[in-house]
């Protein structure tokens, strides 16, 4: 069982370059969503999911983009990395909504450094 | 700011110990998530809550949601070395959204 798969692992940046975070699921999950985990902070929102073709902003949205043109996947671009962004990023999905709400699944996260 | 407040932000416990770790929200939780992880590692899921007045429990971990479903709490008995790192509440405030506290770090001294 894949679950929740996220690539890279590790990613080193210079500022200013433009990258994508791939992270896909096999589990037929609607919604879908990025988290940034930085210390102290927990984890905060980036990006959400409901379905395919829709997409709205967490918490932290500037300097990521999203899109969800399938179910199983939901890239996160960063378009102008910026040293603010380096952080450890989660991708995560659960079951439909009208159901119970069921367990969240998290990837094994991604560590980005932006120089 | 976060909509979910954790405390405490970090303890200190003596093996063998209990501790208790709170998860507060001024918004209805529709359903609450706990989850630990170890410094640099992924989350690991520990329990999840949905209706008011519900407890659930897993060895030496029980979790409780209260009758309002604004607060829940996560109670670990006899704590031991392999309950150290951070733990995690996680919540649908009903906006679609999931959001998490800021996470209470849990060291356990032998």
């Amino acid at each position: 069982n894949a679950g929740v798969t996220q690539t890279p692992k590790f990613q080193v940046l210079k500022t200013g370059q433009s990258m994508t975070l791939q992270c896909a699921q096999d589990m037929n999950h609607e919604y879908m969503s990025w988290y940034r985990q930085d210390p102290g902070m927990g984890l905060r929102l980036i990006h959400y999911s409901v379905g395919a073709g829709i997409t709205d902003q967490g918490e932290v949205p500037n300097g990521y983009n999203v899109s969800r043109s399938t179910t199983e996947d939901f890239p996160l671009r960063l378009l102008s990395a910026a040293p603010s962004q380096t952080s450890v990023y989660f991708c995560a999905s659960r079951a439909p909504f009208g159901g119970p709400s069921g367990e969240l699944f998290f990837g094994e996260g991604s560590r980005l450094t932006v120089l | 700011s976060q909509e979910l407040e954790q405390s405490p932000q970090s303890l200190i416990v003596q093996e063998g110990k209990n501790l208790t770790i709170n998860c507060t929200s001024s918004k209805t939780l529709y359903g609450l998530y706990w989850y630990k992880q170890k410094y640099g590692e992924g989350l690991i899921f520990l329990m999840m809550l949905q209706k008011g007045g519900e407890e659930k429990s897993h060895e030496k971990i029980t979790a409780k949601l209260d009758e309002k479903k604004q607060q829940s709490s996560l109670h670990i008995t006899a704590s031991q070395p392999s309950h150290a790192g951070i733990y995690l509440c996680g919540a649908d405030l009903g906006d679609y959204k999931l959001s998490f506290g800021a996470g209470t770090t849990v060291t356990v001294r032998a």
